[in-house]
């Protein structure tokens, strides 16, 4: 199956950092998806970005497909953006999911 | 819309025990997913479903698990007997689409 590493394991941020995660993944793809699972156990779909680049408010995310790799950026980071950030990819329905990455912002 | 609604949120139950969980997708979703979050193994999809109809069950772990959808609104998942190694939590998610998830709140399992 598909590998999927993430990298780094854990962030810990100052309120105001900026910041990159990282999501490698061992084959091509044609579904890739970011997911923050907040500290109450919620996971909400962040972006769906097979490819290209896409943004929505403070955060952004940056798929190169051809060498198999998706970046999610996060700017201007608030307390709430602490949590586990989950990268997913694969083909439909067939997703491997990454370890994630442990993000805490400081006040 | 009330997102995907799961119960029970919370379930402890005794080894050997039947356990079912309940899922309710958002309206109008095609694709209904179970999955399962472990320390250990972390984010797993067991089986999905389209149109109520099973299209992989290859990560559902043993014939202990079971997964139903009757209708287009209620989707169920069964273990029997259940073991400690069981001890997770149960997301349920679905899709309008063949991109995003929607997922519900979970349901932490403890098998004793």
């Amino acid at each position: 199956g598909i590998q999927v590493e993430q990298s780094p394991p854990d962030l810990i941020l100052q309120e105001g950092a900026n910041s990159t995660l990282r999501c490698n993944f061992s084959d091509s793809v044609n579904n890739l998806q970011w997911f923050h699972q907040n500290p109450w156990g919620q996971l909400i779909n962040l972006f769906y970005i097979p490819s290209g680049t896409k943004q929505n408010g403070r955060l952004s995310a940056t798929t190169v497909a051809t060498e198999r790799y998706s970046l999610l950026y996060i700017s201007s980071s608030q307390t709430t953006d602490s949590g586990v950030y989950f990268c997913a990819v694969g083909s439909w329905g067939k997703f491997q999911f990454g370890a994630g990455t442990q993000v805490v912002v400081t006040p | 819309d009330a997102g995907v609604i799961q119960s029970p949120r919370h379930e402890v139950t005794e080894m050997g025990q039947e356990v079912t969980l309940r899922c309710k997708p958002i309206s109008g979703h095609d694709y209904l997913f179970w999955y399962r979050q472990t320390m250990m193994r972390g984010l797993e999809l067991l089986i999905y479903f389209n149109n109520n109809v099973p299209i992989d069950d290859s990560g559902m772990p043993e014939d202990r698990f079971s997964a139903k959808m009757p209708n287009a609104s209620f989707s169920t998942l069964k273990i029997q007997p259940s073991e400690p190694r069981d001890s997770a939590v149960y997301f349920c998610a679905s899709s309008p689409t063949t991109d995003t998830q929607y997922f519900g709140p979970g349901t932490r399992l403890t098998v004793l």
